[in-house]
């Protein structure tokens, strides 16, 4: 699986956009990006995944770049709650032997 | 209505002793996982079994073995713990593509 770079942390406030960077320039064709959070004394959660084309849901959208090296995670209106620690992960998600491997994450703390 | 459930969510036993975790989920999930969260907060994949039968076996003492009585239950019996087996102990599921694990809340180990 590549490997990928993130910020040890970032500060956001409330109401604002998050934005959390990841660089995963080693990442090969086949590879998702993934990104997860942990809250403070959860297990992690799944946010979003995409390949190539930018993606959205309920809680977040995904914008890859055009060469896929790098990512970014919008939160669009960040509270208090999304406070946690932000992983992102590429892997090629092709069969149940695909291991999610956690790297050190960016922590989010969002602040009033 | 609790998806990925762990017992117990603390467990504080000594040195030499053998004990269990368990996990159980009603997603009706074909695959599960345990991870191991040190205290330096690294989240690491330790098993996984689909169906039943074990797929993913990271290089972990012998002294646990993880045993899947059913596609929904996947428990972790530890033997001769040790000092350095305090963590938490992640339990997770997924359906066959493995794009979306969902997490249990964590079984906080202390041995001492």
């Amino acid at each position: 699986d590549a490997k990928t770079t993130q910020p040890p942390s970032m500060d956001c406030a409330e109401g604002r956009a998050a934005n959390l960077p990841c660089n995963h320039s080693t990442i090969s064709g086949n590879e998702y990006v993934y990104w997860y959070r942990q809250i403070h004394s959860q297990g992690p959660q799944y946010i979003i995944h995409g390949l190539k084309n930018n993606e959205t849901n309920e809680m977040a959208s995904l914008i890859i770049t055009e060469d896929r090296k790098s990512s970014t995670l919008i939160l669009p209106h960040a509270t208090l709650r999304d406070t946690a620690v932000y992983y992102c992960i590429v892997r090629v998600p092709l069969s149940t032997a695909s291991k999610l491997t956690f790297g050190t994450g960016t922590r989010l703390q969002v602040t009033l | 209505d609790t998806a990925v459930s762990q017992t117990p969510k603390y467990l504080v036993t000594q040195m030499g002793n053998d004990k269990s975790i368990k996990c159980e989920q009603n997603l009706g999930h074909d695959t599960m996982y345990w991870y191991k969260q040190d205290s330096k907060k690294f989240l690491k994949i330790m098993f996984s079994y689909n169906n039943k039968e074990l797929i993913i076996n990271e290089t972990v003492p012998n002294r646990f073995s993880p045993k899947s009585p059913d596609k929904a239950h996947l428990n972790l019996h530890i033997n001769s713990l040790e000092l350095g087996d305090s963590a938490v102990y992640f339990c997770a599921s997924t359906r066959g593509n493995p794009h979306e694990q969902y997490f249990g809340p964590g079984t906080r180990l202390t041995v001492t």
